[in-house]
């Protein structure tokens, strides 16, 4: 079964510090991984996805992600954190295999970024 | 382009009630989803379509119906409304043939009191 696993409700930033937003995984096969953001009262932007190939992905607003196979993780960074980037960050994971399209999701991690 | 759009926005009803929750895409994705977002949970899969008239149950199914008659309308009857129904609701769309993201609505806060 596929499952994600976000293992911090909240993360607590400076502004101007990197950031780091924790994501493991477990698929049978091989995964396609993704990042959501959520901002209040809004439904959910996508990020950035892996697909194959290069382990550092870049998406929207600065984002960034690395996959790491051996550990199953997919750990959301950014350089420089912005309050703005204050939001509910989504993990999510396909099976390559799966022709359903669904997704799995995690349970969220909070991001607040302090000025 | 208005993407993909929810009605309502906000519902409040009863115990008991049936509901509809409405969800409309212009993109004419072939895939769409009904999830529901509940603190600790993430989000949760209900039901997904892959095309006009093909449904599936998710993760959560019980206590919701869903039909598909036209590929750009997917609603969401909660037959007899619980109070554990009361979450918010997203619908998301995704064309096929390849590792697409999926596009949210903007969501619907339900209580069911």
């Amino acid at each position: 079964a596929q499952s994600v696993a976000q293992p911090e409700d909240q993360v607590n930033v400076a502004e101007g510090n990197p950031l780091t937003v924790k994501c493991t995984y477990s698929v049978s096969g091989n995964p396609y991984l993704f990042w959501y953001v959520q901002y209040p009262n809004r439904g959910l932007q996508f990020l950035l996805k892996y697909i194959t190939g290069d382990n550092l992905v870049k998406g929207s607003y600065g984002f960034e992600a690395e996959f790491n196979k051996s550990q199953t993780s997919f750990h959301l960074k950014k350089p420089s954190a912005l309050v703005s980037d204050s939001a509910l960050y989504f993990c999510a994971v396909r099976d390559i295999g799966d022709s359903s399209y669904k997704l799995i999701f995690g349970s969220g991690t909070r991001l607040l970024v302090r000025p | 382009d208005a993407g993909i759009t929810q009605s309502p926005r906000y519902k409040i009803t009863e115990t008991g009630r049936q509901v509809t929750l409405m969800c409309h895409q212009t993109w004419s994705h072939s895939y769409m989803f009904w999830y529901r977002q509940d603190l600790g949970h993430g989000l949760r899969l209900i039901y997904y379509s892959a095309a006009a008239d093909i449904t599936d149950k998710g993760e959560v199914p019980d206590g919701y119906v869903v039909s598909r008659s036209k590929t750009e309308n997917f609603p969401l009857t909660l037959e007899s409304a619980t109070r554990s129904q009361t979450s918010v609701y997203f619908c998301a769309s995704t064309r096929s043939g390849g590792p697409n993201e999926q596009f949210f609505g903007p969501g619907t806060r339900l209580t069911v009191l």
